[in-house]
């Protein structure tokens, strides 16, 4: 069964700063991977997903995630990060053989000031 | 134009109570999910229906039993609930999974269950 890791808990940067969120995953099959943003109160946002083709991926608001197959991760980034981004963030995989999506445990993104 | 609603967004009941969380999508989805997200914000995936068909059942109590009148609904009801049903549930939903095992979820809301 797949299985997704991200290691931060927490994750601090301030404003302007580049940002990275962690994700790992282990898969049997090629994965597909997802990442989504949470706000206070909020549902899941979509944010983007890799499939195949090129291993940088941009999404929404600025954010881009980098595939890296050699070392199973697939980390979430942006070059300078705004208040605004603060909110939790989940990394997801599925298989390309069976329906069944995993969700890491999430990492709490704040930007300060 | 909500893609994905649900109702209530708050639910407040006491243990042993039984009760049920609506969800409707109008995104033309085939395929819809429930999902509980714990107090330490942990999400893990309950059921999933493919055209009114169920594809995913983990294990979850029996007590939660999932009901899809048409692709577009499913809700979730909950019989004699416990302390540990507290939780925020999502309802999801995407394109027919089938072999396109690349569809994108998106999500509802959240009902904020508290169980007294």
């Amino acid at each position: 069964a797949q299985s997704v890791a991200q290691p931060e808990d927490q994750v601090n940067v301030a404003e302007g700063n580049p940002l990275t969120v962690k994700c790992t995953y282990s898969v049997s099959g090629n994965p597909y991977l997802f990442w989504y943003v949470q706000y206070p109160n909020r549902g899941l946002q979509f944010l983007l997903k890799y499939i195949t083709g090129d291993n940088l991926v941009k999404g929404s608001y600025g954010f881009e995630a980098e595939f890296n197959k050699s070392q199973t991760s697939f980390h979430l980034k942006k070059p300078s990060a705004l208040v605004s981004d603060s909110a939790l963030y989940f990394c997801a995989v599925r298989a390309n053989n069976n329906n069944d999506m995993r969700f890491g445990a999430g990492t709490r993104l704040t930007v300060k000031p | 134009d909500t893609a994905v609603s649900q109702t209530p967004k708050y639910l407040v009941t006491q243990m042993g109570n039984d009760k049920s969380i609506k969800c409707e999508q109008n995104l033309g989805h085939d395929t819809m999910y429930w999902y509980k997200q714990d107090s330490k914000k942990f999400l893990k995936i309950m059921f999933s229906y493919n055209n009114k068909e169920l594809i995913i059942n983990e294990t979850v109590p029996n007590r939660f039993s999932p009901k899809s009148p048409d692709k577009a609904h499913l809700n979730l009801h909950i019989n004699s609930l416990e302390l540990g049903d507290s939780a925020v549930y999502f309802c999801a939903s995407s394109h027919a999974v089938g072999t396109r095992f690349q569809e994108t979820q998106y999500f509802g809301p959240g009902t904020r269950l508290l169980v007294l």
